[in-house]
């Protein structure tokens, strides 16, 4: 089955820190989504992406969708302890498929 | 309040042995799915279903069966389990995939050990 490449595959960082992540794939999606797993629950919705080129913002998190649709990336600015988590995108190629990257584990050292 | 439930949450057991994972979503919503998280691997998509009665296999659904006979419940089922299907498993619902403005909600996942 498709799966997305997802960088760096884990990311220690002290507290204060920015952090980037991408996703890329070979294939062209018309929607990227950017998740966020707690340990111990499920994946939250972080922030969704439907236009190339598109750039949002939630809160201290900023993801773009790529020109190309074949990539994305999610900044996270000022790291705090609470960003510990696995982070995973997402891209929607038609209607009924969600297609998840292989996730970037963060940790937070205060 | 607004939830995936999935239950149960943990289970050891052994090889052969049917087991059935429930999901139940009460946000009236038409679009369900079931994912295996593995580590390096991320989530993948075992089986989805659009609307009751109507499922389609994910990119890994062999082993596994689901059945969509009311709108709010999706069972997982394994009908003879292996060691390589020890995973944990979420479950996740959404109004629709196709619209713009959706967002699919996961449950709180089960950890499924096959010894």
């Amino acid at each position: 089955g498709q799966q997305l490449n997802q960088s760096p595959q884990s990311m220690f960082i002290q507290e204060g820190e920015d952090v980037s992540m991408n996703c890329t794939s070979s294939s062209i999606f018309n929607t990227w989504l950017w998740y966020k797993q707690d340990p111990g629950e499920g994946p939250v919705l972080l922030i969704a992406l439907y236009k190339a080129g598109e750039l949002t913002s939630n809160g201290r998190l900023t993801a773009q969708f790529g020109i190309t649709r074949k990539d994305s990336f999610l900044n996270i600015s000022a790291s705090i302890p609470s960003d510990v988590g696995i982070y995973f995108c997402a891209g929607q190629y038609n209607t009924d498929k969600l297609i998840f990257g292989t996730g970037t584990r963060l940790q937070v050292f205060p | 309040e607004a939830q995936v439930t999935q239950n149960p949450r943990y289970l050891i057991t052994v090889t052969g042995k049917k087991l059935t994972v429930t999901c139940s979503q009460n946000m009236n919503h038409e679009y369900m799915s079931w994912y295996r998280q593995d580590p390096g691997l991320g989530l993948r998509q075992i089986y989805y279903s659009m609307n009751v009665e109507v499922t389609d296999k994910g990119d890994v659904p062999e082993g596994y069966k689901v059945s969509r006979k009311e709108k709010r419940n999706f069972p997982l089922i394994l009908e003879s389990p292996s060691p390589n299907q020890t995973s944990l498993y979420f479950c996740a619902s959404s109004l629709f995939l196709a619209s713009s403005t959706d967002t699919q909600y996961f449950g709180p996942g089960t950890r499924l050990t096959v010894l």
